[in-house]
């Protein structure tokens, strides 16, 4: 089974903290994602990456950044986090774009 | 702009209804997928399909290419079937999906 796995389930964090979400996939998928979910809203793309050192902003890239050293990992950062970045995270890769597999989210909690 | 819309945005059925949710898109797509969501985040893919119809237990999916239309059916529906249910689609253009807004579904015993 393909497994993309995220660090944490839940996560606290003080406003104005550099924050790390790290995602790590074990299927040499080419392509990864980072999203955030919120209510009403849906998923939305925040960056993704087709390859190593390599990134593409999505719709919602503002207070982020994002890091792919090695094909397996997709980090996403955020430089200072502030109380409108709180919300679920989740990481996806992808070999194509016929299939997806989700990790099980971060519920990222900015007080 | 939304390319993907889904109806509706939350349902409560009892149990042992038949359940219908709908996703409308607007672009060119290699295929869909109905993903489902469970309280605590992870997401699972149930169907991906193309064409026609996809059935897999009590869970039915249908395909119009032509009308932009999918559906996901739930028979006999019970209550560990409570879950956001998201609707995504694979535009024929670049990698990356769109997705609906979801809809949450609650079945009462």
């Amino acid at each position: 089974d393909v497994k993309v796995t995220q660090s944490s389930r839940y996560l606290v964090k003080r406003t104005g903290e550099k924050v790390f979400l790290e995602c790590v996939q074990d299927m040499d998928h080419e392509n990864m994602f980072w999203y955030r979910q919120d209510p009403g809203l849906g998923l939305r793309l925040i960056y993704f990456s087709y390859d190593v050192k390599m990134k593409e902003k999505g719709d919602i890239p503002e207070g982020y950044s994002v890091s792919r050293e090695k094909k397996e990992r997709f980090s996403l950062i955020l430089e200072s986090a502030s109380t409108n970045q709180t919300s679920m995270y989740l990481c996806a890769s992808s070999f194509n774009s016929y299939g997806y597999t989700f990790g099980s989210g971060t519920r990222l909690t900015v007080v | 702009k939304n390319e993907v819309e889904q109806s509706p945005q939350n349902l409560t059925a009892q149990e042992g209804e038949f359940i219908t949710i709908n996703c409308s898109y607007s672009v060119g797509i290699s295929a869909l997928h109905w993903l489902q969501q469970h309280p605590g985040g992870g997401i699972v893919s149930l169907f991906m399909l193309s064409s026609g119809k996809k059935k897999h237990g009590r869970l039915i999916a249908t395909i119009n290419i032509q009308e932009k239309h999918s559906s996901l059916h739930i028979t006999a529906s019970h209550p560990r079937d409570s879950a956001v249910y998201i609707c995504a689609v694979s535009p024929n253009t670049g990698n990356q999906f769109y997705f609906g807004t979801g809809t949450s579904l609650t079945v009462i015993p």
